[in-house]
């Protein structure tokens, strides 16, 4: 079975500092790993993905996501927060090429303040 | 253009009562999921259609619920006998074959049971 945690509920940063939002995956396969993005009474919004390559990965709104096979983690990160980044934000993996279905993480409140 | 669209935005219905809720995908895509999301919680998976066929079901809790997508277009999500824990947001996602890794997801549905 695959699952996906995120350890922190929320996330404080002030804007124009760095913002890394953690997340740690389990799968049997190679995974796929997500990263989504709901604001208030909106669908979640998809920010970059994870399939194979290059193990930085760069995504919308200058959101960037680090793959780490050893430790199984896939941190998102920003170099440099807005206000606007003030969302939720949810990991999700699927299980390679024959999965289909994303199992989410919890989901970590990211609160930028000004 | 489109995105995918979900009605209703909100249902509130009473214990045992029978629900459906609408999912329209974007135009051309092939495959669609539900998810559920509860409160403060990460979305849960529930059925995966590719095609008019269920791929893949195993995330349906009981046989209180049913989704069906006759013509491989619009699914609706079917729940029989509603009950207070049933309460929660109705996600619905779509792709495009040969992309399932990237889903667009709607708006979500929320229902209440009273």
């Amino acid at each position: 079975a695959q699952s996906v945690a995120q350890p922190e509920d929320q996330v404080n940063v002030a804007e124009g500092n760095p913002l890394t939002v953690k997340c740690t995956y389990s799968v049997s396969g190679n995974p796929y790993l997500f990263w989504y993005v709901q604001y208030p009474n909106r669908g979640l919004q998809f920010l970059l993905k994870y399939i194979t390559g290059d193990n930085l990965v760069k995504g919308s709104y200058g959101f960037e996501a680090e793959f780490n096979k050893s430790q199984t983690s896939f941190h998102l990160k920003k170099p440099s927060a807005l206000v606007s980044d003030s969302a939720l934000y949810f990991c999700a993996v699927r299980e390679g090429a024959a999965g289909n279905k994303l199992t989410f993480g919890g989901g970590t409140r990211v609160l930028v303040k000004p | 253009g489109a995105g995918v669209s979900q009605t209703p935005s909100n249902k509130v219905t009473e214990k045992g009562k029978y629900v459906e809720l609408r999912c329209d995908p974007i135009s051309g895509h092939t495959a669609l999921y539900w998810y559920r999301q509860s409160l403060g919680q990460g979305p849960e998976f529930l059925i995966y259609f590719q095609g008019t066929g269920a791929a893949d079901d195993s995330g349906l809790p009981n046989d209180r619920f049913f989704a069906v997508r006759p013509e491989g277009s619009v699914s609706t999500l079917k729940i029989q006998r509603t009950e207070r824990g049933d309460s929660a947001v109705y996600l619905c996602a779509s792709s495009q074959a040969g992309k399932t890794f990237k889903q667009f997801f709607g708006p979500g549905t929320r229902l209440t049971v009273l």
